[in-house]
């Protein structure tokens, strides 16, 4: 089946620091989603990516996927404590009855030091 | 957030026990999603429901059953719960080919 790397798994940083984790696919993807989850909440989307090559900008959040489709990273400016939380990325399947199918990054801990 | 009611909230219960967590959603979306979270893992897909009384497997289905009797609830089963599926759940709701919206989850022991 599909596999979805991510990494870091942990990164620990200085608040107004950058952070970036990155998503590696074994698979050309139709496209990619990214989630985010707070501690002890649940996942909330925050962009996809559909075209080669997209780079996409959310304020400090910038997405980008790659040339050929199977990576994909984002990148957060200037870290601020209310960016804490762990980031998913999720590749998205075409199922056979209309709807995406997603196999989940293992996801990459964000911690911020004030 | 949208409208996704998971229940219960917390379980603990015996291993061999039966344990059914419940989805039930007010956004009318034909796609729902059981995911279950464990540390390492990430989330992966446990079944979900093209529709009422239309289910597929994800890639964790082992020991795991669901049903759809009506479009705004969607059941996980656990007919004999084993302690390896001590766990998070999560139920996620989707238009289509749309980004997915996730329940509060439900945190499951099983001694």
């Amino acid at each position: 089946g599909q596999q979805v790397m991510q990494i870091p798994q942990y990164q620990h940083v200085q608040e107004g620091e950058d952070f970036t984790t990155y998503c590696n696919s074994s698979t050309t993807l139709s496209n990619i989603q990214w989630y985010k989850q707070r501690p002890g909440g649940h996942p909330v989307f925050l962009i996809q990516l559909v075209k080669s090559g997209e780079v996409k900008k959310q304020k400090r959040l910038t997405f980008q996927f790659g040339e050929a489709k199977k990576n994909s990273s984002l990148h957060i400016t200037a870290t601020q404590t209310t960016d804490v939380g762990t980031y998913f990325c999720a590749a998205a399947l075409i199922s056979n009855f209309g709807n995406e199918k997603l196999t989940f990054g293992t996801g990459t801990r964000l911690t911020i030091i004030p | 957030d949208a409208g996704i009611t998971q229940s219960p909230r917390h379980k603990v219960t015996e291993t061999g026990t039966p344990v059914t967590l419940r989805c039930h959603q007010t956004e009318n979306h034909r796609y729902m999603y059981w995911y279950r979270q464990d540390p390492g893992h990430g989330l992966r897909l446990i079944h979900y429901s093209y529709g009422v009384k239309d289910t597929d497997k994800g890639e964790v289905s082992d020991g795991y059953s669901v049903s759809r009797s009506k479009t705004e609830d969607f059941l996980l089963t656990l007919e004999s719960a084993t302690s390896s599926q001590t766990s998070v759940y999560f139920c996620a709701i989707s238009g289509g080919r749309q980004p997915q919206h996730f329940g509060d989850g439900t945190r499951l022991s099983i001694l």
